[in-house]
């Protein structure tokens, strides 16, 4: 199993470009969660997925938004870059509401 | 309000030595807690889980404890080795809530030789 799979490993984006962000699991989890790191603030909630075909807001949902492809697949969509956004981002998946966590290995974005 | 507190913020101690890394909490409902390990450019790992029955768990080098009544866990390494490095982070599980995870900002520990 891979776990957590996420891509791009870095990225580097202009102010008012887009991208999107992969993440993908194997391991037939329910849920899914992408968050962002940032130094001093810990890991914050941006949009999470209790299940296929469910989306709901976290934390800091402005300036993003989501798509639960399918059981697999949650990607995470920057419409146009701010320099706010510069950050680390790590998708989570879990099996079940008292199971661990399991994080992908994350996506430095830097927005210029 | 749902909070998690860390400390401290950062540490540095001798290789060998031994630390302990405090969270506090004020989530209610109270459902668990874990530690987690995250190394540097590496996504957070589980290193043990505490559910509100239990006072203290060990893996391996690791012990975590848990005092419900007062909301506080620690995490208690012992014979520190250079790997282990890393942001320790603390999460607390709600009871109650579709979004019930509350994270810590972590403990970012460095072990020198």
């Amino acid at each position: 199993n891979a776990g957590v799979t996420q891509t791009p490993k870095f990225q580097v984006l202009k102010t008012g470009q887009s991208m999107t962000l992969q993440c993908a699991q194997d391991m037939n989890h329910n849920s899914m969660y992408w968050y962002r790191q940032d130094p001093g603030m810990g890991l914050r909630l941006i949009y999470y997925s209790a299940s296929e075909g469910t989306t709901d807001k976290g934390e800091v949902p402005n300036g993003y938004n989501v798509s639960r492809l399918n059981k697999r697949e949650f990607s995470l969509r920057l419409e146009s870059a701010a320099p706010s956004q510069t950050s680390v981002y790590f998708c989570a998946s879990i099996a079940g509401i008292a199971y661990e966590q399991y994080f992908g290995p994350g996506t430095r974005l830097t927005v210029t | 309000k749902n909070q998690v507190e860390q400390s401290p913020q950062s540490l540095i101690i001798l290789e060998g030595k031994n630390c302990t890394l405090q969270c506090n909490y004020t989530v209610s409902p109270f459902s668990n807690l874990r530690w987690y390990k995250q190394d540097t450019g590496r996504g957070p790992v589980s290193l043990t889980i505490m559910t509100f029955s239990e006072n203290t768990k060990s893996n391996g080098r690791y012990t975590a404890t848990l005092d419900a009544d007062t909301k506080q866990s620690s995490l208690h390494i012992t014979a520190s080795q250079l790997s282990d490095s890393a942001s320790y982070i603390c999460v607390v599980r709600s009871l109650t809530g579709a979004n019930n995870l509350f994270f810590g900002t972590g403990t970012r520990l460095t072990v020198i030789p």
